[in-house]
């Protein structure tokens, strides 16, 4: 079966370093999001990311992170200049379609420890 | 999205049948129920969705109240596996493409 993956696993940073968390999509999806879940809390929504642009952000979502899709297959998230706020679990999610029936397919997750 | 409220934890034997609720009195005509998990440690994970009709897979099963103002995932037969944090999430046909989670309900499974 077809899943999303993520790298690295675990990503141990120090505050201020640039981190970037790559994701491999499942092939045939057209839209792809990033979430994350602080330790203990509610998983946030970040962003989507559709036809090579944003499509939606949250408040959380400013101008330290940024998406890209370098090339047909990988997905990435980078963070400027980490905080310690910053730290928690990064997934990211795909999917063929959306609105009401789509199905998020998401990754196992990178966690983003920042010192 | 509009509001979903579930039970903060459940807990249920191994190999019984687990009914997880979902309240949902402002859905709107457009809106779809979807059930997605995360199993410890793990990344969110989908269960099953459904709209005005009973909905069953592999996974589960999804009964919608005829009001649609209610719903609830059933596990036919819950094994140690299934211990998760439940969600239930409406999603509108043509809205945003994010899925907000709530808290969810903490399904523990006993042996």
């Amino acid at each position: 079966e077809p899943e999303v993956t993520q790298t690295p696993s675990h990503q141990v940073t120090q505050m201020g370093q640039e981190v970037i968390l790559r994701c491999v999509p499942i092939s045939n999806h057209l839209y792809f999001y990033w979430y994350r879940q602080i330790l203990g809390q509610k998983v946030e929504f970040l962003v989507s990311f559709y036809n090579n642009e944003i499509s939606e952000k949250s408040e959380i979502f400013d101008d330290q992170f940024s998406v890209e899709r370098p090339d047909g297959s990988n997905f990435t998230l980078k963070i400027r200049s980490t905080k310690l706020e910053d730290s928690a679990m990064y997934f990211c999610a795909s999917s063929w379609e959306r609105g009401g029936t789509d199905t998020q397919y998401f990754g196992p997750g990178t966690r983003l420890t920042v010192l | 999205d509009a509001k979903t409220t579930q039970p903060n934890s459940m807990e249920s034997n191994e190999e019984e049948p687990v009914h997880l609720p979902c309240n949902h009195s402002t859905i709107s005509g457009t809106d779809y129920i979807h059930w997605y998990r995360q199993l410890p440690s793990q990344g969110p994970e989908y269960v099953i969705h459904g709209l005005t009709s009973n909905v069953n897979n592999r996974m589960a099963s999804l009964a919608i109240a005829e009001d649609r103002k209610s719903s609830t995932l059933i596990l036919h037969r819950a094994t140690l596996r299934d211990a998760a944090v439940y969600y239930c999430i409406l999603r509108d046909v043509g809205g945003a493409q994010k899925l907000v989670f709530g808290q969810g309900t903490r399904l523990t499974i006993n042996p």
